[in-house]
């Protein structure tokens, strides 16, 4: 699985919109990234995934850059129950769900 | 959509016991399903990953007479941390997915304290 870079720890106030970015140079061509996030002692909730196109859903939206080699997860009107960890993960089609985690982003989400 | 269970939630047993942790998928079949650790602070840590009806595949510096996994079902792996010890205690995640290509989801954790 390629590897990622993310920001250690972002802050976002309340009703904003968050935006959290996502480093993947090295990433190839069958591989999609995934979001994840965690929030204190609870298991990954799964957020989003794509492969090269722009994604959107109920939670959040996924741009991709061109090249691939890095992303942005956006949520749209960030809430205080956003405040959590949050882990870009890329993983190639084939895996049948071994995931590599790094130190993740956290979010905190100011009133 | 998908659900992945585990149980207990937390548990707390003495040192020199072993405890199993269950993890089953609720409502679809899956053949692998994988086991993390995370410590306090940390990021998880994959430990092995788990195939039904065969043999698990332990990564890098992971017991695997320590930590028994056992996948009996394609809805049901076990985790079973054998003769405890306090530097077991720890947060323990499996997760699971469809099939190839599809999202994984994870379990809730199992919160494990060795006293």
């Amino acid at each position: 699985d390629a590897k990622t870079t993310q920001p250690t720890s972002m802050d976002c106030a309340e009703g904003r919109a968050a935006n959290l970015p996502c480093n993947h140079s090295t990433i190839s061509g069958n591989e999609y990234v995934y979001w994840y996030r965690q929030i204190h002692s609870q298991g990954p909730q799964y957020i989003i995934h794509g492969l090269k196109n722009n994604e959107t859903n109920e939670m959040a939206s996924l741009i991709i850059t061109e090249d691939r080699k890095s992303s942005t997860l956006i949520l749209p009107h960030a809430t205080l129950r956003d405040t959590a960890v949050y882990y870009c993960i890329v993983r190639g089609w084939a895996n049948a769900g071994k995931s590599t985690f790094g130190d993740g982003t956290t979010l905190t989400v100011k009133p | 959509g998908a659900v992945v269970s585990q149980h207990p939630s937390w548990v707390i047993c003495k040192s020199g016991t072993s405890v199993k942790i269950e993890c089953r998928s609720l409502d679809f079949q899956a053949t692998t399903m994988f086991w993390y650790r995370q410590f306090p602070k940390q990021s998880l840590m994959l430990m092995a990953t788990s195939n039904e009806g065969s043999k698990a595949t332990y990564e890098q510096g992971v017991e695997k007479d320590k930590f028994l996994i056992n996948h009996a079902s394609l809805t049901l792996s076990t985790l079973t941390v054998t003769s405890a010890h306090p530097e077991d205690s720890s947060f323990y995640i499996c997760s699971a997915s469809p099939g190839y290509g599809n999202t994984i989801y994870f379990g809730e954790g199992s919160w494990l304290t060795v006293v």
